[in-house]
Formats: C-alpha cells, structure tokens, sequence
C-alpha cells in the first residue's frame, strides 16, 4: 500500500544542520515534496525533487533520494529559529490527478 | 497575488448543522483538492476536481460533498455536521497533474 513515514520530532541547535528524513513504499511515486507549515498557517512549498534525480540544492536546503531505499532527506543548512515549524514530506503517484501521498510532520525545533 | 483563499478561517457549528466551506484560487488552475489535516496525521485527500463541472472522491470523502461550478472555486459541503469531522480543512490547487500543489492557509471547523 501507499505510507510515508517521518519521524515525529527533531530538535537542533541554531546554526547546526537539520536533517529530517522520510520513507515511502510506492516505487511508482513521480515527484517527493518537502512542504512547510508554520503556526496557524498553510502549507508552504519548499522544495521538490523529480524522482529520477538524486539530490537538488537550494540554497539552503539539499534535497537526497535514495530510490533503492526508498528514503528522502531534506538538509536544512546553518539552522535558524525561522526554521522551527512542521515539515512534511509528501510523494505524488503515477497517474491520474497528482494524488499526493503525505507523512505525519516533523516538527523541528530550533534552540539557541 | 492572492494564490489560494479560503473561507471561512475559523467556524464553530453544532451537531447536525451544515454549511460550506469555499476556495477560490486566481490562478486559472485546472485541479483543485480539498484535504483534512488531524494531530498527528498527514493531510488525507477528500474530493478533487481536474476541471470545471468535474469532482471525485478521495481518501476519506464520507460526510461531505464538493462542487466546481466555476473553474475558479471549489466548494466543499458538509450537510449534517458531526463532531468526527473537526478537523483544519486545507484546499489546494494545481495546474497539470505534474506540478507542485499550492495550498490555502486552512480553514479551521470545530463541531460541539
């Protein structure tokens, strides 16, 4: 069937790199979206890797799939208390109308 | 640019009360989506449209029902509210199944 875990929590000090990880099972996925939400606010889109790629940076952020493993990681550099919030990772399936399969959220928190 | 907007932000009803819930997106995008977001859970899928007068089911679309009798909005319905479905409702749109969703700051709905 079609899962994406994340783990629930991650706590890094400000300046460190964050890394949050996601699995998923369906070796069909397209696309692997990284969203961020905020407090009280919608989803924002961060950052998204095609699925035949393995790895994209942005700035800040390197995005690294291991298609093998099934396992997305989003590496948030030189970590900032802007940065504290929910992160999810999402996979699109193959097919139809960009279905959106998405993880529970880490939620990182960022200390001085 | 207003992107995705939802209203209402906030609605407390009773039990077996009904209303709706509008998105409107300015983008002239083709799909559109309406999610639930529970603690603890990633966004679960309930009704999606891929066109104006086209919608279908998601994950979890008992209790509710959508329109898109204009390309620009999606409705979505509860007709006899229970307090099963409190829940922060997120509406997204997109315009190819290969793009990235973009999504509304949410809509926040608690049933007594």
């Amino acid at each position: 069937g079609e899962d994406v875990e994340q783990s629930l929590f991650l706590s890094v000090r400000e300046g460190d790199s964050s890394v949050i990880n996601c699995t998923y099972t369906d070796s069909s996925s397209t696309y692997l979206y990284w969203y961020k939400q905020e407090p009280g606010a919608g989803l924002q889109l961060l950052t998204y890797i095609f699925s035949n790629m393995d790895m994209k940076q942005d700035q800040r952020l390197t995005v690294l799939l291991n298609k093998k493993d099934k396992h997305l990681s989003l590496r948030i550099a030189d970590t900032q208390t802007g940065d504290s919030a929910i992160y999810f990772c999402a996979e699109s399936m193959k097919g139809g109308y960009n279905k959106l399969i998405f993880g529970a959220g880490t939620r990182l928190a960022v200390h001085p | 640019n207003a992107g995705v907007t939802q209203t209402p932000k906030f609605r407390v009803l009773k039990t077996g009360q009904s209303m709706t819930l509008l998105c409107a997106q300015d983008m002239n995008h083709e799909y559109m989506y309406w999610y639930r977001q529970d603690p603890g859970m990633g966004l679960r899928l309930i009704h999606y449209s891929v066109g104006e007068g086209t919608t279908a089911k998601g994950e979890v679309p008992d209790g509710y029902n959508v329109s898109r009798l204009k390309k620009q909005n999606f409705l979505l319905g509860l007709e006899s509210a229970a307090p099963s479905q409190t829940s922060v409702y997120f509406c997204a749109s997109t315009p190819t199944e290969s793009q990235p969703q973009h999504f509304g700051d949410g809509t926040r709905l608690s049933i007594l």
